[in-house]
């Protein structure tokens, strides 16, 4: 089974900051990659497909990156509502494996 | 709008089962592969099975293989999954999602979640 190993495990950041997330799956799949953002006591959303598609109604200071074994989730200038934890996903290869997560919460 | 609602969680003892609904309208159900996904408490995301549109084919993690079934009636627009054998390792919020194999290969719309809890 492939592994995905999210880095770092939290961040602390302030509005308006960039904020850079890690992904590395263990064997190489090519573009198919997906993030989650999950606010706290609600449901996981969708952002980013296909590694650096953006999915509809999100806003485009996500954006993603990467191909075979290393990807990446950048969030341009934080918002107080970025505050969330996010998640990488194996997409389209069973298992579908998650990372561990990334909580982003304030400096 | 699509809408997923979960339900059938509680709480049940080690060894028990335990059956999990999930109703969905606002999209044709039969065209979309769906999951279920599980978070332990303060934990992170599990995949724990997806069943194609059809039902032909089903797909679970190793952790619940054997114990828990995957299942949908198109006809009810409703997904199930049929838990036996409970583990107290199985204590989790349980979400449904769309999962749409191409071109996103990810989970495009999620439900708020069942809690399902294992304990004596």
């Amino acid at each position: 089974d492939i592994q995905m190993t999210q880095s770092p495990s939290s961040v602390s950041a302030s509005v308006g900051d960039r904020v850079t997330i890690t992904c590395r799956a263990s064997q190489g799949i090519g573009t198919w990659l997906a993030w989650y953002q999950q606010n706290p006591g609600k449901a996981p959303k969708l952002l980013i497909y296909t590694a650096s598609s953006l999915q509809s109604g999100v806003p485009s200071r996500f954006s993603g990156s990467g191909s075979g074994t290393d990807f990446t989730l950048t969030i341009s200038s934080l918002q107080p509502e970025d505050f969330a934890t996010y998640y990488c996903q194996l997409a389209n290869s069973f298992p579908l494996t998650f990372g561990g997560g990334t909580k982003v919460d304030i400096k | 709008e699509v809408q997923l609602l979960e339900s059938g969680g509680g709480l049940v003892q080690p060894g028990g089962s335990l059956r999990l609904s999930c109703a969905a309208s606002g999209f044709t159900f039969s065209s979309y592969a769906m999951s279920w996904v599980r978070q332990a408490p303060g934990k992170g995301l599990e995949w724990v099975s997806t069943i194609t549109g059809s039902g032909g084919s089903r797909y679970s993690a190793d952790s619940v293989k054997g114990r828990f079934t995957i299942s949908r009636e198109n006809s009810k627009n409703t997904l199930y999954l049929q838990m036996n054998s409970l583990r107290p390792e199985d204590t989790a919020l349980y979400y449904c999602a769309t999962y749409l194999v191409a071109p996103t290969g990810a989970h495009d719309h999620w439900g708020q979640g069942t809690l399902v809890t294992v304990s004596s």
